[in-house]
């Protein structure tokens, strides 16, 4: 599971409150990134992290920020949750593997907004 | 604009059949394709292919990539029920680390 572990693992909030999703790794990996999965899209990239304070978009940001302030910790927040930020949120990190980069995700995070 | 096509979407087969599962890609900057298999969870890694016609093999699944026709298969033989599962490609492409775009995936279902 390269150690990978998210909070909370399921969620529901109404619309229009602030929601923080953690992820926590405990092997050093320098790269993470935000995912969320719907039917229909499958996975798209929301945020992703290079290092310590250092993140960029995806490619469905809107409505999403990040932070990095520690290696092993790379938080999510809906500052103002919409019902069409309902779905499954995946954390994953970057390892390399036989020289070459592999992403492993998270277990995920199962969010509803009513 | 960067894209995945995978096909079919959705399979139904016996166990003890074979599968072919396609992907299709148009990236900049190609760097390596990447398979996962997503059951009830996260998605679990596969296979990485990076060079063009060799394949990749584990068990009963192998995997062959052709970066002429920008294309990968994913082949499962003999299959069984535990086989049922979503399986997703993607590319890495781009810079430094690179990042990955998913297709939406193949539903294969596997029925006794």
């Amino acid at each position: 599971d390269a150690g990978i572990t998210q909070s909370p693992r399921h969620k529901v909030t109404e619309t229009g409150t602030p929601v923080t999703l953690r992820c926590h790794q405990t092997e050093n990996h320098r790269y993470m990134y935000w995912y969320r999965q719907d039917p229909g899209h499958g996975l798209r990239l929301i945020h992703y992290s290079y290092g310590v304070k250092d993140t960029d978009k995806g490619e469905v940001s809107d409505g999403y920020s990040v932070s990095r302030s520690k290696t092993e910790d790379f938080l999510l927040t809906l500052e103002s949750a919409t019902s069409s930020q309902t779905s499954v949120y995946f954390c994953a990190i970057s390892s390399r593997t036989g020289g070459k980069n592999t992403q492993y995700f998270g277990p995920g995070t199962r969010l509803t907004v009513l | 604009e960067d894209k995945v096509v995978q096909s079919p979407l959705s399979l139904v087969v016996h166990e003890g059949d074979t599968v072919t599962l396609n992907c299709s890609y148009e990236v900049t900057n190609f760097r390596s394709l990447l398979w996962y298999k997503q059951e009830k969870k996260a998605p679990t890694f596969l296979f990485m292919l990076t060079s063009s016609g060799i394949e990749k093999k584990s068990g009963r699944l192998s995997s062959i990539l052709d970066k002429k026709e920008l294309s990968s298969i994913l082949n499962i033989t003999a299959t069984q029920t535990g086989d049922s599962a979503i399986y997703l490609c993607a590319p890495l492409y781009g810079g430094s680390q690179g990042n990955l775009i998913f297709g939406k995936g193949t539903k294969l279902s596997v029925k006794p």
